[in-house]
């Protein structure tokens, strides 16, 4: 069974702190997919990146990378120099190949604060 | 390009009731996924459609269904509401074969 567990349940920084949410998976398929998604206040899921599970290349994007490690199963997501405006909920999931392909299984999101 | 639409956005109905809730993709994406999204069990997966055809389904009971239109518009229904219905339900679309999904604002159901 697929699943994904983001054991920080809240995490709270001053602004301009470097911040690194956890995201620890569980799958017993070869070809596999990862993702973080971004909810603020508003509800909506905001999708950031996807990662492909032969593809351990990290990514950076402005302010935000990501570290995947497949030896831990791990995808880490760090924001450098925080802003007051990436305070939200970020969610970890995974989704599988072929016929499941769209079903995403979340982790239970980390609550993270950014303060002034 | 307009994102996803979801109608309506807060619903308040009483035990027992039915409800149906709609969803408008992003043009030119077929595959439609609900999700809902409660306190204490988080987001949990409810269905995929894609050509009007349920292609994968979540662990939630039969009172729980869904359909898909030609134009990929898609609507979920819930029968018999119950207390623990409550929830923030969130749908996505993607085209097929790509594995990211975007979401759309979500309808608040409130079952009192």
């Amino acid at each position: 069974a697929q699943k994904v567990t983001q054991a920080q349940t809240e995490i709270s920084v001053v602004e301009k702190e470097d911040v690194t949410l956890d995201c620890v998976y569980e799958t017993r398929d070869t070809t596999y997919y990862l993702f973080w998604y971004k909810q603020p206040p508003s509800g909506e899921l905001v999708f950031l990146i996807r990662r492909n599970s032969f593809d351990e290349q990290n990514e950076i994007s402005g302010r935000y990378s990501w570290n995947f490690q497949k030896s831990t199963s791990s995808f880490n997501f760090t924001i450098t120099a925080s802003q007051v405006v990436d305070s939200a909920v970020y969610f970890c999931a995974l989704s599988e190949g072929g016929q499941g392909a769209q079903k995403l299984v979340f982790g239970q999101g980390t609550r993270l604060t950014i303060n002034p | 390009k307009a994102g996803v639409t979801q109608t309506p956005r807060y619903l308040i109905k009483t035990r027992g009731q039915q409800v149906t809730l709609s969803c408008s993709p992003i043009s030119g994406h077929r595959s439609v996924s609900w999700y809902q999204q409660t306190p204490g069990q988080g987001l949990q997966f409810l269905f995929e459609y894609f050509s009007e055809t349920q292609r994968n389904k979540g662990n939630f009971p039969g009172r729980f269904s869904g359909r898909q239109f030609s134009n990929s518009r898609s609507e979920m229904n819930v029968s018999t509401l119950e207390l623990g219905d409550s929830a923030l339900y969130l749908c996505a679309s993607s085209r097929r074969g790509d594995r990211e999904q975007f979401f759309g604002p979500g309808t608040r159901l409130t079952v009192l």
